[in-house]
């Protein structure tokens, strides 16, 4: 079936180590999220990339860092850089607006709770 | 993109029709309505869009006022598999930078009573 899927499910760091969060989707989409979500919050964009070998900071970029190698992967990585990285992550893809449609919806993974010791 | 405001939470009886409301008054010509629902520690999941004119899919009826500046999302007849914080958004539709345009607020927390 197709869709998103992000690993693990639970994650723990201890303090001051680096910690990949991975995202692999089979939807061919073009575009991929990374959002943060503290408990009781809104999510809050990360990173965004629109295509491969490309991708740009969104509004809590400091302390992570993200890749797009391949159309299927954007892994993102919490850096020991930041500050209070204890969250929910939650990536999402989607195809970009074509034309004629404004259709832009997001699909979303089930999610990474990472939980810093 | 334009702010959104949204009531904290909202309970609904099983069965009976669960009105979300969301007013968005600073909204532009070309933004979108966007809803979302987000069930416990799961990933968000599209619920329904529209620019001005009502919409309506298998999951839900979405009313935007003529003027704009607000919009009610109508689950006709609410389970209890409906409780979930709702999210209402506004964005442009078409833009070279979408990436940046999805906004998501705390959102109406809608608790489904049996």
């Amino acid at each position: 079936d197709g869709g998103i899927t992000q690993s693990p499910k639970y994650l723990f760091r201890k303090e001051g180590q680096n910690v990949t969060l991975s995202c692999e989707q089979n939807l061919n989409h073009d575009a991929m999220y990374w959002y943060r979500q503290d408990p009781g919050q809104g999510l809050r964009l990360i990173y965004y990339s629109q295509i491969v070998n490309d991708f740009q900071k969104g509004d809590i970029a400091e302390g992570y860092s993200v890749s797009r190698e391949k159309k299927e992967s954007f892994p993102l990585t919490v850096t020991s850089a930041q500050k209070n990285p204890t969250a929910f992550y939650l990536c999402a893809s989607s195809i970009p607006p074509s034309g004629r449609s404004s259709y832009n919806e997001q699909f979303f993974g089930p999610g990474t709770r990472l939980t810093v010791l | 993109d334009a702010k959104t405001t949204q009531p904290t939470s909202m309970d609904c009886a099983e069965g009976r029709a669960a009105n979300l409301p969301c007013n968005h008054s600073t909204i532009s010509g070309n933004e979108y309505v966007y809803w979302y629902r987000q069930i416990h520690s799961q990933g968000p999941q599209y619920i329904i869009h529209g620019l001005k004119n009502n919409e309506t899919n298998e999951m839900a009826s979405l009313i935007i006022t003529e003027d704009r500046k607000s919009s009610t999302l109508i689950l006709p007849h609410a389970t209890l598999r409906d409780t979930a914080v709702y999210y209402c958004i506004v964005r442009v539709g078409m833009s070279r930078n979408y990436g940046q345009n999805f906004v998501f607020g705390p959102g109406t927390r809608l608790s489904v009573l049996p």
